[in-house]
Parts: structure tokens; C-alpha cells; sequence
């Protein structure tokens, strides 16, 4: 089975800092892999997947991530934040090769803009 | 509007009562999910269903019961629950039959059990 460690539990940043956020995933097969928003009552939202092709991903909102499949990570980045993100973030991972496959998630990681 | 609609959004509920949630997708998909968001702890998944049929049940206690009776809605009927499933209830759907489909949520439904 598989799982997935976020280093960081809450985060707080300036405006106009740079993000970077830790993902890191236990699985021996391939996987899909996904960041997850959820913005204060709000419902979750797909901010960017992985599937295949090129690693470095981009997402909605500026935000992107890059797989390293030798590290078995998936770091959320964003060169520069803004109030609005902040959200409760989540990282997951679904098998490859299943069709209607849950999901599995990390903790998430509670951030926080100030202006 | 998510596409995904959980009703209620909210409910109190004593340990002998017996309940619903309900979860409609508006998205043409065919697979869905229950999930288990607590307080300092991971989603944990707990039903999935595609084409209508369960297709995971992650040791789930019997005192949760899905239904889905098209692919459009899923309910989770509760009866006898204990004050730890207290949580945010999710609902998601997917386009299963491939593993490139990510799945979208619904709002979620909040239990607290007394």
C-alpha cells in the first residue's frame, strides 16, 4: 500500500515570498500524483497532476510541481505567494493501472499569507 | 458550484440515531468515493464504487453503510456511531476505467456525534 509524508504541518509566509512545500511518496509501482487546495470554506480542488511526460508540472495559480522519481518526491513550488493562498494543502497518490482507484493523501500543510 | 453536492452540510447526531448522507455529481461520471477527513490526520478512503458497484471497502466498521443506487448518487446510511466518527465527510467522483482521471469533491458534510 502506498503512503505520503508532508514535511510541513503549518507554513507561514510574508506576501511576495517564495513556497515551497514537501511531498513525499512510499510506493514500489508507478504512480499518478496530485496536489490538492482547499481554501478556507471551501471545498478541495485540484491545483496540479502528474501522470507522465515532462516532471515540472504546472498548475493553476502560478503554482507548480516537480516529480523526482529518485527521491520518490513531489514538492509544490511558487515563486512568489499572495494572501489569497492561503489554504490547507494536500499531496496524493493513486496507484498506476487501477481505474476507479482512491486516493491516498498526506496530512496537508496549513498555510498561511500575511499581507 | 462544484458539480459534486453533499447534503447535509451539517449534522449533530446521538450514538442510537440512524442517518443518511447524501452525495449527487452533476459531471456524467461513473465511479465514487467516500472519505473520511479528521482533525490531524490524512483523508482516509473509505467506499469506492464504480459502474455502481463496490469496489473498495477499506476495513470500514459495519456501522457504515454505502448505497449507490445509479451513478450519479451515493449515499452513506450511519446507524450506532460512536463520538470518534465525529469528521468531515467527503464525497468525490471520477470518470473511472482509467488512471489518468482525477476525481473532484464535494463541500463534505461535518458529523458530530454526541
Amino acid at each position: 500500500a502506498q503512503s505520503v509524508s508532508q514535511h510541513n504541518h503549518h507554513v507561514i509566509l510574508s506576501e511576495a515570498a517564495s513556497l515551497e512545500l514537501g511531498c513525499n511518496y512510499s510506493y514500489g509501482g508507478t504512480v499518478n500524483l496530485f496536489w490538492y487546495v482547499q481554501y478556507p470554506g471551501q471545498h478541495l480542488q485540484l491545483l496540479l497532476k502528474y501522470f507522465s511526460g515532462d516532471p515540472l508540472v504546472k498548475g493553476i495559480k502560478g503554482f507548480e510541481a516537480e516529480f523526482i522519481k529518485s527521491k520518490f518526491s513531489f514538492n509544490l513550488r511558487k515563486p512568489s505567494v499572495q494572501w489569497s493562498d492561503t489554504a490547507e494543502y494536500f499531496c496524493a497518490v493513486k496507484a498506476k493501472g487501477g481505474g476507479a482507484d482512491g486516493l491516498t493523501f498526506g496530512k496537508g500543510t496549513h498555510l498561511i499569507i500575511q499581507p | 458550484e462544484t458539480g459534486v453536492t453533499q447534503t447535509p452540510r451539517h449534522l449533530v447526531m446521538g450514538m442510537t440515531n440512524k442517518k443518511s448522507l447524501k452525495c449527487e455529481q452533476h459531471l456524467g461520471h461513473n465511479a465514487m468515493y467516500w472519505y473520511k477527513q479528521s482533525a490531524k490526520k490524512p483523508l482516509e478512503l473509505m467506499f469506492v464504487y464504480s459502474l455502481e458497484e463496490r469496489v473498495e471497502n477499506n476495513s470500514v466498521p459495519s456501522r457504515f453503510s454505502p448505497e449507490c443506487p445509479n451513478s450519479s448518487h451515493l449515499f452513506l446510511h450511519l446507524h450506532t456511531l460512536q463520538p470518534e466518527d465525529s469528521a468531515l465527510y467527503l464525497c468525490a467522483s471520477s470518470l473511472g476505467g482509467s488512471s489518468y482521471n482525477e476525481q473532484f469533491f464535494g463541500p463534505g458534510t461535518r458529523l458530530t456525534v454526541l
